[in-house]
């Protein structure tokens, strides 16, 4: 049973491009949760979904930032017009249930140049 | 805001010493992880704690929640190079889903 698979692993986007990370739960698994670790910080929850729902974005930027979890397909986490001061570790993690352990995947690492 | 806060935020000790890593906070919660992060991985759970007051051992690594649910603490016996990285806590909030607050880590050395 494969983890939590992100990808990509690395990402480096110009200031004002759009980036897309992905995030493939594991099997079984229909909760994702999405976290950012800025350089220095700690981790940030910033939404949960379960499949076609968002059911928590409480963490969630105002602007720019989006997520989706579709019916078939990895999760997206999207942010647009990306700054400098996005750049971070983002990770995501899946659970099989809304109150079982959710298991982290090894996060993307999103550079703004 | 449920903010955990951990103590010390960075420890470089040498082999075969023990240390104790702190988590306190001012908020409840149903239960509290630990988890260790390497360098460009995601954080790995260790141990969940869910009673006030339990204790959970794994190998040299002690896990004790507060009687009130709001701090817990780490303690390695005889610490090894591998036990590098850093550890963070983590609470999960009563009666909900696996929303975790993560505490601010604190970044260990363990030197051979």
């Amino acid at each position: 049973n494969a983890g939590v698979m992100q990808n990509p692993r690395h990402l480096v986007r110009r200031r004002g491009q759009e980036a897309r990370l992905r995030c493939s739960p594991m099997k079984g698994h229909s909760h994702v949760y999405w976290y950012r670790q800025l350089p220095e910080e700690g981790l940030k929850f910033m939404v949960y979904l379960q499949k076609e729902n968002i059911i928590d974005e409480s963490g969630m930027p105002k602007e720019r930032f989006s997520a989706e979890f579709p019916k078939e397909g990895p999760s997206i986490l999207r942010i647009q017009q990306v700054v400098r001061g996005d750049s971070a570790a983002y990770f995501c993690a899946s659970s099989p249930t809304r109150d079982s352990q959710a298991f982290f995947g090894q996060g993307t690492r999103l550079t703004v140049v | 805001t449920q903010l955990l806060e951990q103590s010390p935020q960075f420890l470089s000790i040498q082999e075969g010493e023990n240390l104790t890593v702190y988590c306190n906070s001012s908020s409840v919660f149903s239960s509290l992880q630990w988890y260790r992060q390497e360098p460009g991985e995601g954080p790995v759970l260790l141990v969940t704690v869910v009673t006030g007051g339990e204790v959970k051992k794994l190998k040299r690594l002690t896990f004790q929640f507060g009687d009130a649910r709001k701090d817990s603490s780490l303690h390695i016996t005889a610490a090894q190079p591998g036990d590098t990285g850093l550890y963070l806590c983590a609470g999960v909030r009563v009666g909900g889903y696996q929303k975790v607050t993560f505490g601010t880590g604190t970044k260990l050395q363990v030197i051979p």
